[in-house]
């Protein structure tokens, strides 16, 4: 089993649509959760970190479910700038990260 | 502005030959950087942790004696592909986080390994 597993879309959607993707983690100890941006042949550039709590940075919430090991990110008013692919990252302690396959998602005009 | 630059961005290189791919840290000292590599349409893999001034760490299934790891300074980490084969084309990235901050971690922009 993969330590992080994301749906890899691709999730078409219009601009100012609202798209949301999960992805789950394997290991229950993992204590950090980030989601990354990664655009085409470029290195991964972080978007947010998860919180227990949930947190909203501007138009992008993330969720963090422990007892179902699963991580959430949604987009709302997507611009078409948000287009590319959305990594799920997991601390797997000390500093080493493991990361999903990405989500891709296209926004058109 | 950038915290860590990759040189080179792009190389082509022979079957059988050896390429080295340097990672540097712009703004601190870093005394542990990663080296990752992704596939088309893959995952980022850890491929080994690179310590200054001892030997890397690898992860299962990476062999230490192809990718060769030299972090000879808090601000330079090598890593070297030996013997290159057409099946170890793909992008190198490196990473590192800043001492005492958060787990974010600052990527490189990647080097683009094809081997002919």
């Amino acid at each position: 089993r993969k330590e992080v597993e994301q749906d890899p879309g691709p999730f078409n959607v219009p601009e100012g649509a609202t798209v949301a993707f999960n992805c789950t983690y394997s290991n229950s100890a993992s204590q950090s959760f980030f989601w990354y941006r990664q655009d085409c042949r470029k290195e991964p550039k972080l978007l947010m970190s998860v919180y227990s709590s949930g947190n909203e940075d501007g138009r992008f919430t993330a969720q963090l479910n422990r007892a179902s090991q699963y991580i959430s990110l949604l987009i709302r008013d997507s611009k078409l700038s948000d287009s590319a692919t959305y990594l799920c990252v997991v601390n797997r302690g000390d500093y080493k990260l493991s990361f999903g396959a990405g989500t891709t998602v296209t926004v058109r005009a | 502005g950038a915290v860590v630059s990759q040189h080179p961005s792009r190389v082509i290189c022979k079957s059988g030959t050896s390429v080295k791919i340097e990672c540097r840290s712009l703004d601190f000292q870093a005394t542990t950087m990663f080296w990752y590599r992704q596939f088309p349409k893959q995952s980022l893999m850890l491929m080994a942790t690179s310590n200054e001034g001892s030997k890397a760490t690898y992860e299962q299934g990476v062999e230490k004696d192809k990718f060769l790891i030299n972090h000879a300074s808090l601000t330079l980490s090598t890593l070297t592909v030996t013997s290159a084969h057409p099946e170890d084309s793909s992008f190198y990235i490196c990473s590192l986080y800043k001492p005492g901050g958060s787990y974010e971690q600052y990527f490189g922009p990647g080097t683009r390994l094809t081997v002919t």
